[in-house]
């Protein structure tokens, strides 16, 4: 059963069009994690939730912000898309492994294309 | 500045050999390690961890190996099945952060 669920997979949107990207998981888990890879690239964090409380990355763009309306919902507003923001868009919570050392849990991811 | 590096972009081996895969790291703050797996249109897949107290982790086909001294981990897959072909990250925490801070990754094909 999928633990953390994005929606959608794929998202198309225009340059400077705001794009809104879901997250959602059905654990409660209090720590939920934000994370944009570029093709080619190490996955970056850009943010997280612990509770409501926010952690932004020091070097992540203004253009970039989220909402946490419940435990379980997790959102990524884009404002003014530009086409560097073109990535995948990973949604991960925090897991603990089978033996009990800790490990993030990532949904399937959203590719967003910026025309 | 890159933290965590995956200097080999890709890997090709024969299925049932040996495949490793290798990471270097800079931050000596980094305490501990892990490594995935993603296939094209998936997210990251959990594999294996290690803690910097302990130098070696196995678990079924997969031995990861922690060498804190050079900053280098390397991830063995015996034997390699086609399954298996895939990008592997690498990625690193240091102390309480919950921050992973990943390499670029591997791609490994194991091939017939």
């Amino acid at each position: 059963d999928a633990m953390v669920i994005q929606n959608p997979r794929y998202q198309v949107t225009q340059f400077g069009k705001p794009v809104t990207l879901s997250c959602s998981q059905t654990l409660n888990h209090n720590v939920m994690y934000w994370y944009q890879q570029k093709s080619s690239q190490a996955p970056k964090l850009l943010f997280h939730y612990y509770d409501k409380d926010f952690n932004n990355e020091a070097d992540t763009p203004d253009n970039f912000q989220s909402r946490r309306p419940n435990t379980s919902f997790c959102f990524l507003d884009i404002r003014s898309p530009g086409l560097g923001d073109a990535a995948m868009y990973l949604c991960a919570i925090d897991r603990l492994a089978g033996d009990g050392t800790d490990t993030q849990y990532f949904g399937p991811g959203t590719r967003l294309t910026v025309l | 500045d890159q933290q965590v590096k995956q200097n080999s972009p890709s890997l090709s081996v024969q299925e049932g050999r040996i495949s490793i895969l290798n990471c270097d790291y800079t931050n000596s703050m980094f305490d501990y390690f892990l490594w995935y797996k993603k296939y094209p249109a998936e997210g990251p897949t959990f594999l294996i961890s290690i803690s910097s107290i302990k130098d070696k982790n196995e678990d079924g086909r997969f031995t990861v190996f922690l060498n804190k001294s050079a900053k280098h981990l390397s991830l063995h897959i015996v034997p390699s099945q086609p399954g298996d072909s895939a990008v592997y990250f690498c990625a690193a925490i240091a102390g309480t952060a919950s921050k992973l801070t990943f390499g670029t990754g591997t791609r490994l094909q194991v091939t017939l």
